[in-house]
């Protein structure tokens, strides 16, 4: 089946523009993830959604980041007056997450890479 | 604060050798942790988690928690094991995010 995709793989954008990155998850995943990998920062927590829940947006580095999920699908992170240190590889991930309390697998997908000018 | 550190950026090794990839994590509670695994064009994923014991592609990481450690560890390394290694921890089960180490790339000389 097909896996976690995202939209577009690559975006540049001009310093304080807004920009709208897309994850869709595998079908069926209950939990919806968005990280950012920076270069030499390793991978960075944004937020994270689960089910109807409110998401976890701890990792949220400005007011400036958001993110939504619609009909517990589809995911969009919307960077508000884009600064150059946004540029990083957004990645997004699922899982399937039934609430028995174990971690579960995340598949992630191929990623965009912002680049802010 | 939950952190998991990998100290080494690059590490390269001959094929056939034995390779240990190094991560140490600092928190207090009781940490899922796993190795996450990046092969050249392709996406991250899972490689191994604690809670399972298992070995995968001859990989194996056992969580020590008096050296708050776990690292990865082949016998024989083979080239196709050159990928970049994330280390990442999940603070609490059912808290789903996962904290990441920055990454070791791994290659495998001929």
């Amino acid at each position: 089946g097909a896996g976690v995709s995202q939209s577009p793989s690559n975006k540049v954008t001009e310093k304080g523009k807004d920009v709208e990155l897309r994850c869709d998850p595998i079908s069926g995943h209950t939990a919806l993830y968005w990280y950012r990998q920076s270069l030499g920062q390793g991978l960075e927590f944004l937020i994270y959604f689960q089910g109807n829940s409110a998401p976890d947006k701890s990792g949220l580095p400005s007011d400036r980041f958001s993110a939504e999920r619609t009909g517990g699908s589809v995911s969009t992170l919307t960077i508000q007056r884009t600064q150059q240190e946004d540029s990083a590889v957004y990645l997004c991930a699922s899982s399937f997450n039934t609430g028995g309390g174990a971690s579960y697998e995340q598949y992630f997908g191929p990623g965009t890479r912002l680049t802010v000018t | 604060a939950q952190r998991v550190t990998q100290p080494e950026k690059l590490l390269s090794v001959f094929k056939g050798a034995p390779v240990e990839l190094k991560c140490n994590y600092s928190y207090s509670g009781s940490p899922e942790l796993f190795w996450y695994v990046q092969y050249s064009r392709q996406r991250l994923q899972l490689l191994l988690r604690h809670i399972s014991r298992e070995s995968i592609k001859g990989f194996t990481a056992d969580l020590n928690k008096g050296e708050t450690s776990f690292h990865l560890k082949k016998p024989f390394a083979q080239e196709e094991d050159s990928a970049m290694y994330y280390c990442a921890l999940s603070p609490a089960r059912g808290a789903q995010k996962l904290v990441f180490g920055q990454g070791t790339r791994l290659t495998i000389n001929p």
